[in-house]
């Protein structure tokens, strides 16, 4: 059975803190990795990472894929209030169907 | 850019009522999906399309149904509601196809059922 697992589910930091929020997956046919941030309403695309040890940034996040040990972290510098939201991994796998299994989601708080 | 568009934003409706949850997209997506996301359980797949014509169940599809006869559309169906169907439900498109376009998402619907 294809599983993501997030963690941690839920985090708390203050302004200007660094957070790691992890990825761990066992999929079938891999193809890809994705990151999303999701506030109130739909889930907005960060990165899709396809290749292990490139790091993809944009801006203070920016996020990491190891196909060896199947996992991906997403890293948030000098966070601020607006980056509170919920991140949700998902994994795409391959065979035609752009199918995505999702993890639960980690669910950050950042108080100013 | 419209992008993914999803009616209505709410809806309540009683127990063995029927719907339809509509999704458009007008971005020439040939792939098109339908998620649920529930409190501390993620988004998981209702039904998906590969194209015109063509859809698949994925992990959840039992209660919906789906139809796709155009590329634009894709509406997601209630036969006959249940409690256990209330939650937030999201459509997503993609262009696909191997060429790492990620999958986007409309604003979801919020449908409780009473």
């Amino acid at each position: 059975e294809d599983k993501v697992v997030q963690s941690p589910l839920s985090l708390v930091v203050h302004e200007g803190d660094t957070v790691t929020l992890n990825c761990s997956y066992e999929v079938t046919n891999f193809r890809s990795l994705l990151w999303y941030k999701q506030e109130k309403k739909a889930p907005t695309f960060l990165f899709m990472l396809t290749s292990s040890g490139i790091e993809k940034k944009s801006g203070r996040l920016s996020s990491i894929l190891d196909k060896k040990e199947l996992f991906s972290i997403l890293n948030i510098t000098a966070t601020q209030t607006g980056d509170s939201a919920i991140y949700l991994c998902a994994v795409e796998k391959q065979g035609g169907s752009e199918k995505l299994v999702f993890g639960k989601g980690t669910k950050l708080t950042v108080n100013p | 850019n419209a992008g993914v568009t999803q009616t209505p934003k709410f809806q309540v409706l009683k127990t063995g009522q029927s719907m339809t949850l509509q999704c458009a997209q007008d971005m020439n997506h040939e792939y098109m999906s339908w998620y649920r996301q529930d409190p501390g359980m993620g988004l998981r797949l209702i039904h998906y399309s590969v194209g015109a014509g063509i859809t698949d169940q994925g992990e959840v599809p039992n209660g919906y149904n789906v139809s796709r006869s155009t590329t634009e559309d894709f509406p997601l169906r209630l036969l006959s509601a249940a409690p256990s169907q209330t939650s937030v439900y999201f459509c997503a498109s993609t262009s696909g196809g191997g060429g790492n376009q990620p999958q986007h998402f409309g604003d979801g619907t919020r449908l409780s059922i009473l």
